[in-house]
């Protein structure tokens, strides 16, 4: 079955600092990869998707996602944190195997420190 | 309309009381899902709709929930006889197909009190 592992429930930066949230998925056949974005007190807002060309995509905000066919990976990265970065971020993959319904990663918390 | 509309956007019953929450998709989208989200929690998937027919209904936790989607376009989500554990955020996405990412409206805050 497919999954999605996100380590860390909680990741703390400086500002300025490099971002790098993790997520590892596991499915049977190439994946769509989704990283979403959730501000305090709103929904979902899609920040970048893999969808089998480039293997790094970039997506809203300077953040980009690196698809790694060979680790299961889709890591999500930005040089610079800025304290507006603080939300919850979410990792999504969707496939054939799954009829294309979304399966959810836990959420990492993004906690920037001034 | 320009994204997915809920509403209420918060609500607060009274433990028993049944409760409807309404989903206003995307203009054209097929698909739709309903997702739940509790304090400090991921998201629970609940149901999804391609068209009017729900090909996955497994997240659906109780015999007291229960969804209906007509028209292809408005979707309501009913729990009856409401517990305290229902409080919670719930969610509605919709998407163009099942294979595009999903746009999410901002969600309605149940409180069971």
């Amino acid at each position: 079955a497919q999954s999605v592992t996100q380590l860390g429930s909680h990741v703390s930066v400086s500002e300025g600092a490099l971002v790098l949230l993790r997520c590892n998925y596991s499915s049977s056949v190439p994946p769509y990869l989704f990283w979403y974005v959730q501000y305090p007190n709103q929904g979902l807002q899609l920040l970048l998707k893999y969808t089998s060309a480039a293997t790094l995509v970039k997506g809203i905000n300077g953040f980009e996602a690196e698809f790694k066919k060979s680790e299961t990976s889709f890591h999500l990265t930005k040089p610079s944190a800025h304290m507006s970065d603080a939300a919850e971020y979410f990792c999504a993959v969707s496939d054939r195997a799954s009829n294309y319904q979304l399966i959810w990663g836990a959420g990492t918390k993004l906690i920037i420190k001034p | 309309g320009a994204g997915v509309s809920q509403s209420p956007s918060n609500k607060v019953t009274e433990k028993g009381k049944d409760v409807e929450l309404r989903c206003d998709p995307i203009s054209g989208h097929t698909a739709l899902y309903w997702y739940r989200q509790s304090l400090g929690q991921g998201l629970e998937f609940l149901i999804y709709f391609q068209g009017n027919s729900a090909p996955d209904k497994s997240g659906l936790p109780s015999d007291r929930f229960s969804a209906e989607r007509t028209g292809g376009s408005v979707s309501t989500l009913t729990i009856q006889r409401t517990q305290q554990e229902d409080s919670a955020v719930y969610l509605c996405a919709s998407s163009l197909d099942k294979n595009t990412e999903a746009f999410f409206g901002q969600g309605t805050r149940l409180t069971v009190v």
